[in-house]
C-alpha cells in the first residue's frame, strides 16, 4: 500500500472524446509523475509537476496536459483521444529521493 | 538522452535457482539507476537504487545489483528465489536528485519462478 490512489480503475472512450485522470497523492509529496504503459512495455515519462508547476517533459504531444493541485492530487488530462492512447495510465508522487506509484488507470480508446 | 536495455523479456527458472535480470543503459550525463518490480493488477514498486557511494546495492528481499559505470550495467541477481518472486521487473534510469523526473524504463523481464 503507497498511499497513492487512482481513480477511475478502468474508463473506456472513443476516438476523438477527451479524458481527466486523476491521482491523490500521499500527504507531503512535492511531486507528482505521470507515466504511459502500453501492453507489453515499460512505462513512458509523460510529464513532472513540482510544487504545482512543470519540471520536465517527455516526448508526448501537447494535448497531454496536466495539473497538481494544493491539496496533494492531480490530473492528467488527454484531448482528442487516439486508437494509440490505449494503456495504462500510471502517475507517483513523493518527495526528492523516493517515489510511490499508483495502481493505474486503464484506458482503452475505441 | 538516456535509453535503457533490459536483454532478456523472459527469464523461467526453478524455485530455489539463482537468477540474474540483466540491464544496460546508455547516457551522456550521469544517471542514477533503479530496478522496480510489477506484480500482476499492481503498480511499480522501487526494489533497490543506486544514487552514490558503493557499487553494490541490496534490497530487504534478498535481490541485489551492482552499478558497472564502465559496461554502463546495472544487472540484478538474487541467489534463490522463491515462487513469490515471480513478477515482471523494470530497471530505469533518471538524470535528475529529483526523481521520477524524465525518469526512462526498459521494456521489463517477466520473472517466472516454477516449483
Amino acid at each position: 500500500e503507497t498511499g497513492v490512489t487512482q481513480s477511475p480503475t478502468h474508463l473506456i472512450k472513443t476516438r476523438g472524446q477527451q479524458v481527466t485522470l486523476r491521482c491523490s497523492s500521499q500527504s507531503g509529496h512535492n511531486t507528482v509523475s505521470w507515466y504511459q504503459q502500453a501492453l507489453g512495455q515499460g512505462p513512458q515519462f509523460i510529464f513532472q509537476y513540482y510544487r504545482e508547476e512543470e519540471n520536465g517533459r517527455g516526448n508526448f504531444p501537447p494535448r497531454f496536459s496536466g495539473l497538481q493541485f494544493p491539496n496533494y492530487s492531480s490530473e492528467l488530462n488527454v484531448n482528442a483521444l487516439e486508437l494509440d492512447d490505449s494503456a495504462l495510465y500510471l502517475c507517483a508522487s513523493g518527495l526528492s529521493n523516493e517515489q510511490f506509484f499508483g495502481p493505474g488507470t486503464r484506458l482503452t480508446v475505441l | 538522452a538516456q535509453s535503457v536495455t533490459q536483454l532478456d523479456s523472459q527469464v523461467p527458472v526453478f524455485e530455489e535457482a539463482p537468477v540474474e535480470l540483466r540491464c544496460n543503459y546508455s547516457s551522456s550525463v550521469s544517471v542514477y539507476l533503479f530496478w522496480y518490480v510489477q506484480y500482476p493488477n499492481q503498480g511499480l514498486q522501487l526494489l533497490l537504487k543506486y544514487l552514490s557511494g558503493s557499487t553494490l546495492v541490496e534490497s530487504i528481499n534478498g535481490f541485489e545489483a551492482e552499478f558497472n559505470k564502465s559496461q554502463t550495467s546495472f544487472h540484478l541477481r538474487k541467489p534463490s528465489v522463491h515462487i513469490s518472486d515471480t513478477a515482471e521487473y523494470f530497471c530505469a534510469v533518471s538524470p535528475y536528485p529529483i526523481l521520477g523526473n524524465d525518469m526512462r524504463f526498459g521494456a521489463g523481464t517477466r520473472l517466472t519462478v516454477k516449483p
